[in-house]
């Protein structure tokens, strides 16, 4: 069974550029989650998603960042024109719908997000 | 709002010594504990859980107890090894599923021979 995967594990974009990061859960889940790591701090927060629908947004930047979880095909965080500011890693972790390990999120490799 | 605070880092022990690594949330209602670890360059893996009070949650030799009275979920290991160095995160998380994770800031664990 495999894992979360996030591609591409490393990304450099200039600033002003989009940067697309994607995501596909583990099969059987179809709970999304996205968390954002700037160096030397704790996971924050950005958004949770489930198929074709945004759940709780409330990590997410107002402006220029934006996440979807069609019903085909893998979550995407999508970054419109980067900045300095944005470099980070960003990870995705899953959860099944139901079941006792419903609460249990299982986190991807990530994207290293370098904006020159 | 809900919060963790973990104990500041780096936390260095020699091979074989006692691990505990303190951890204490703020939470409306009955949340889960989580211990994560995350070694460089790598996504944090899941190493143990509990979901409800006096639960203890366990793996490779890594114990934690769920201690509602202190608001307390520290991790613990009898005897660390090279192999336990990497970042350790305490997280919690809302009761029913479909809820986001709240960090803490991660403790650096290094084991010296």
């Amino acid at each position: 069974n495999a894992g979360v995967m996030q591609n591409p594990r490393h990304l450099v974009r200039r600033r002003g550029q989009e940067a697309r990061l994607r995501c596909s859960p583990m099969k059987g889940h179809s709970h999304v989650y996205w968390y954002r790591q700037l160096p030397e701090e704790g996971l924050k927060f950005m958004v949770y998603l489930q198929k074709e629908n945004i759940i709780d947004e409330s990590g997410m930047p107002k402006e220029r960042f934006s996440a979807e979880f069609p019903k085909e095909g893998p979550s995407i965080l999508r970054i419109q024109q980067v900045v300095r500011g944005d470099s980070a890693a960003y990870f995705c972790a899953s959860s099944p719908y139901s079941g006792g390990d419903r609460e249990t999120q299982y986190f991807g490799p990530g994207t290293r997000l370098l904006v020159l | 709002g809900d919060s963790v605070t973990q104990m500041e880092g780096p936390v260095t022990l020699s091979e074989e010594a006692c691990l505990t690594i303190n951890c204490t949330y703020t939470a409306t209602g009955y949340p889960s504990l989580f211990w994560y670890v995350q070694y460089p360059g790598e996504g944090l893996q899941l190493l143990l859980k509990a979901t409800k009070a006096d639960d203890k949650g366990s793996n490779k030799g890594f114990e934690a107890t769920y201690r509602k009275e202190t608001t307390s979920f520290h991790l613990e290991k009898g005897s660390v090894q090279v192999s336990d160095s990497a970042v350790y995160f305490c997280a919690l998380g809302g009761t029913g599923g479909g809820n986001k994770l709240t960090f803490g800031t991660g403790t650096q664990l290094k084991v010296e021979l």
